[in-house]
């Protein structure tokens, strides 16, 4: 069984720079979420996507976007950085939709450190 | 979504040492997870457990959720339980709500 895979594992941008994070879910999941942790905090809700769909997002402005591709692999795209999107960017996957009866426990991936200066 | 609390916000034991660590939540939860993160950032599952007890080696877990809260013991501890422990519930949508965390330093 494979587990969550991110790329890249550290990345370092300029403000006004876009960037673009990928993640490869766990083998047999197809939900995957995206958080971001600052430091010293807990990671914190940016969204999820089920099948290919946006489905469900925290208080984060537009300039987050993602997708999500048949394989369930998704990216998370920054666009316009600012100096706050400084963090470690996790990614998780799961099986089925939470908030349903079936849905499963999130497993992490190791996380991009994005910097951006 | 619910509002996680942990307690306490930092550990310093020696090891072999046993510790408790408490996470409290606002509402009822239909799912509760406890997780290590190392120092390199990676969030490794310790239990999924929304109610009940479990037992995985030297760390146990349980969550009383009429109460509103979950324990998660290590006993024994080991220089490399150190780390950052978070309890995380259902928020909003289909978050995961953490808490702010336990740093755990554990001591030769």
């Amino acid at each position: 069984e494979t587990g969550v895979t991110q790329s890249p594992t550290h990345l370092i941008k300029t403000r006004g720079q876009q960037v673009t994070l990928r993640c490869s879910s766990q083998s047999g999941h197809n939900t995957v979420s995206w958080y971001q942790q600052a430091l010293g905090q807990g990671p914190q809700f940016i969204f999820q996507y089920y099948r290919e769909e946006e489905n469900g997002r925290g208080n984060f402005p537009p300039r987050f976007s993602g997708l999500q591709f048949p394989n369930y692999s998704s990216e998370l795209n920054v666009n316009a950085l600012e100096l706050d999107d400084s963090a470690l960017y996790l990614c998780a996957s799961s099986w089925g939709l939470a908030g349903s009866s079936s849905y499963n426990e999130q497993f992490f991936g190791p996380g991009t450190r994005l910097t951006v200066l | 979504g619910i509002q996680v609390e942990q307690s306490p916000p930092d550990l310093i034991l020696q090891e072999g040492a046993n510790s408790t660590l408490r996470c409290n939540f606002s509402d009822s939860v239909n799912n509760l997870q406890w997780f290590h993160q190392n120092p390199w950032g990676q969030l490794i599952n310790l239990f999924y457990i929304p109610s009940g007890t479990k037992q995985n080696g030297r760390l146990s877990a349980t969550t009383v959720a009429t109460e509103r809260y979950s324990l998660l013991y290590i006993s024994s501890s080991q220089t490399t339980d150190s780390g950052v422990y978070f309890c995380a519930g259902p928020g909003s949508g289909y978050a995961l709500n953490f808490g702010k965390g336990t740093s755990l330093l554990v001591t030769p």
